[in-house]
């Protein structure tokens, strides 16, 4: 099963936009992590934020989450024709000693 | 210092056959974890390795098995493939003191095509 779901699926927009991908998860978190996978290559880790924050930032990555609607945003500000990728949010369902649980991701494509 | 790195890149078996992956995790990280991506979809946990033992599995059937060596390295092993276990398998490590706010890294991935 899936823990995370992506909403949109895919999203294109122009160069310089903002991109904005949401994630709604079912079960309790410690934290949620957001990745990015280029090409069907691996994932890379772009922030964690735990479950008693409710913003983070990191460059142009701006992170919110909302515990109480088992929610969690993730904004791109600036878009880059190298933002164009698949975007996961993952989350550990139980203490740490497993392996994440990600949604289907949404897909990002910047138009230049 | 090298990430994580997976091998073969890719590989074509027949319906039947047995296949090894293999991984090595990033220096200094002592847990592997193994995942299955299918086209288009999320990657789906599949078992991860701790101190040379299977700590936790996903929904995976025994087909799937696993193996980490003293030099914390791992294999994946799938017995009697099937079509639908063609995916990109991707191997992740972390160094479990971590705990729950480790996050992975991710190797590239062997892209297994069953026909």
């Amino acid at each position: 099963s899936q823990q995370g779901e992506e909403d949109p699926q895919a999203l294109s927009i122009q160069e310089g936009e903002n991109a904005t991908m949401n994630c709604s998860y079912k079960t309790s978190i410690n934290n949620l992590q957001w990745y990015r996978q280029n090409s069907g290559r691996g994932l890379v880790h772009l922030i964690l934020i735990r479950s008693n924050e409710r913003e983070k930032h990191s460059g142009r990555l701006r992170v919110t989450l909302d515990t109480s609607k088992k929610s969690s945003s993730l904004l791109i500000t600036a878009s880059r024709a190298a933002d164009t990728a698949s975007y996961f949010c993952g989350s550990y369902s139980g203490g740490g000693a497993d392996g994440l649980t990600f949604g289907k991701g949404t897909h990002l494509i910047i138009q230049p | 210092d090298a990430g994580v790195t997976q091998s073969p890149t890719h590989l074509i078996k027949t319906r039947g056959q047995q296949v090894t992956l293999r991984c090595s995790p990033k220096s200094g990280h002592d847990t592997v974890s193994w995942y299955q991506q299918a086209l288009g979809q999320g990657p789906q946990f599949i078992f991860q390795y701790y101190e040379e033992e299977e700590r936790q599995r996903g929904n995976f059937p025994d087909r799937f098995s696993g193996h980490q060596f003293p030099n914390y390295s791992s294999e994946l092993n799938v017995n009697a493939l099937l079509l639908g276990d063609s995916a990109l398998y991707l191997c992740a490590s972390s160094f479990r003191g971590g705990g729950s706010l480790r996050f992975q890294y991710f190797g590239p991935g062997t892209r297994l095509t069953v026909t």
